[in-house]
């Protein structure tokens, strides 16, 4: 099984509308990053969270670790269509520079 | 331009062929991360230079592959005799502080096709 599993693997939504996607670990995180990706192209870093209770926000897109379930969730307020593509979680499971495990990735549509 | 590059951005190669691909990172950044991403999965670990040295190749699947980073900055992922099973896109990525957990910022990819 993945240590780190991302639900839903996708989601459609209508422009405008909120939505979440989660992110939920095996083992006990260090650092937990949000990366975007469109098709073709490399990953766009959105936010990292370290701490338990943790919140960070960024434009319409705010993410939260709950230390305790060893899960984030990325939730985006009035979706747009600029909002779509590959929403990737990345755990660090070791303090200093470590290479990250990552999930499968949410696709997410947004449509008018 | 200020983030990291990687070239080719695509190639394509036939079954048995050696190829090299090249990352460069940020300026100043002293960790380096080589990924590969196959279709809808996540990006899968490959290896991590800290300055010249590798600090962690365990995610390299086979003695085909190999990376050199032999002045610090620019990086080469070289594979040898290519399997169609090599198909993927190649990522790399740059951070810059060796002692914390930074974050790591990705180049664009090479899109590796092995016919």
């Amino acid at each position: 099984s993945q240590e780190l599993e991302q639900s839903p693997q996708s989601l459609i939504v209508q422009e405008g509308k909120n939505l979440t996607i989660n992110c939920t670990s095996s083992k006990t995180l260090y650092g937990l990053y949000w990366y975007k990706q469109k098709y073709g192209e490399g990953l766009i870093f959105l936010m990292m969270l370290q701490k338990g209770g943790e919140e960070k926000s960024h434009e319409k897109i705010t993410a939260k670790l709950d230390e305790k379930k060893q899960q984030s969730s990325l939730h985006i307020t009035a979706s747009q269509p600029s909002h779509a593509g590959i929403y990737l979680c990345g755990a660090g499971y070791n303090s200093g520079n470590t290479p990250l495990v990552f999930g499968k990735g949410t696709r997410l549509s947004v449509i008018a | 331009g200020a983030g990291v590059s990687q070239t080719p951005s695509n190639k394509v190669t036939e079954k048995g062929k050696y190829v090299e691909l090249r990352c460069d990172p940020i300026s100043g950044h002293t960790a380096l991360y080589w990924y590969r991403q196959s279709l809808g999965q996540g990006p899968e670990f490959l290896i991590y230079f800290q300055g010249t040295g590798a600090a962690d190749d365990s995610g390299l699947p086979n003695d085909r592959f190999f990376a050199v980073r032999p002045e610090g900055s620019v990086s080469t992922l070289k594979i040898q005799r290519t399997e169609r099973g090599d198909s993927a896109v190649y990522l790399c990525a740059s951070s810059s502080q060796p002692f914390s957990t930074d974050t790591q910022y990705f180049g664009p990819g090479t899109r590796l096709t092995v016919l």
